[in-house]
């Protein structure tokens, strides 16, 4: 019972390149989430899916691609890298529902040199 | 405008009580969750409260005046595993999405 898995867990890259983060989640969960988390700003929301083929931005997209074309898939791209992303990403899911809470993946911490 | 306030930083007892606020101001409201985050760590479900009042769990408990737009956690009997970020985040009335807005975090630091 995997749960919520991301990877890489750890990643460095270069300012231009573009980067893929993964998160897979096993329960089937309708909503997933992607978030940064960042000194002082807390956890800010990036993008969202309420289902594979639905997304929407969230507080700080720019920069950012998602895709969701499976229920249990939801990368996150980062196409040209800048060092402002360097940052620690949290994957995130949920089943629909306002009283369910949402279940977080263990993190990938990115640096862009 | 979407605002949450949470102390920065607070220190504690191993052994007593600490009790952490949160304030927000959303445009909507459909719950306040908190959740513990340890260092290097995601960050854990801890509470739910979407009516006024207290709820109880363990050795935690969470309130709630929607009237005042305040939450606060209290843990209870603190043990050095404890330290750790607690984060309040609101559940925004907006159809069907499952958003939360989170507060920037309040370390909690707890001393033998």
């Amino acid at each position: 019972d995997a749960g919520i898995t991301q990877s890489p867990r750890y990643k460095i890259t270069e300012t231009g390149r573009q980067v893929t983060l993964m998160c897979h989640q096993t329960w089937s969960h309708s909503y997933m989430f992607w978030y940064r988390q960042d000194l002082g700003h807390g956890l800010r929301l990036i993008y969202y899916s309420a289902a594979a083929d639905i997304t929407d931005k969230g507080e700080v997209p720019d920069g950012y691609v998602v895709s969701r074309s499976k229920t249990e898939n939801f990368p996150l791209t980062l196409e040209s890298a800048t060092r402002s992303q360097t940052s620690v990403y949290f994957c995130a899911s949920s089943p629909q529902g306002a009283s369910y809470e949402q279940y977080f993946g263990p993190g990938t911490r990115l640096t862009v040199t | 405008g979407q605002n949450i306030d949470q102390p920065t930083e607070m220190t504690a007892t191993e052994g007593a009580i600490v009790q952490i606020n949160c304030t927000y101001q959303t445009s909507g409201f459909n719950g306040l969750f908190w959740y513990q985050q340890h260092a290097g760590e995601a960050p854990t479900f801890l509470s739910y409260n979407v009516l006024d009042g207290l709820e109880e769990k363990g050795r935690f408990s969470s309130f709630l005046s929607r009237s005042k737009g305040y939450s606060y956690l209290l843990l209870k009997e603190l043990q050095m595993k404890d330290s750790a970020s607690y984060l309040c985040a609101v559940r925004d009335y907006g159809g069907a999405t499952n958003k939360l807005i989170f507060g920037t975090g309040t370390l909690l630091a707890v001393q033998p």
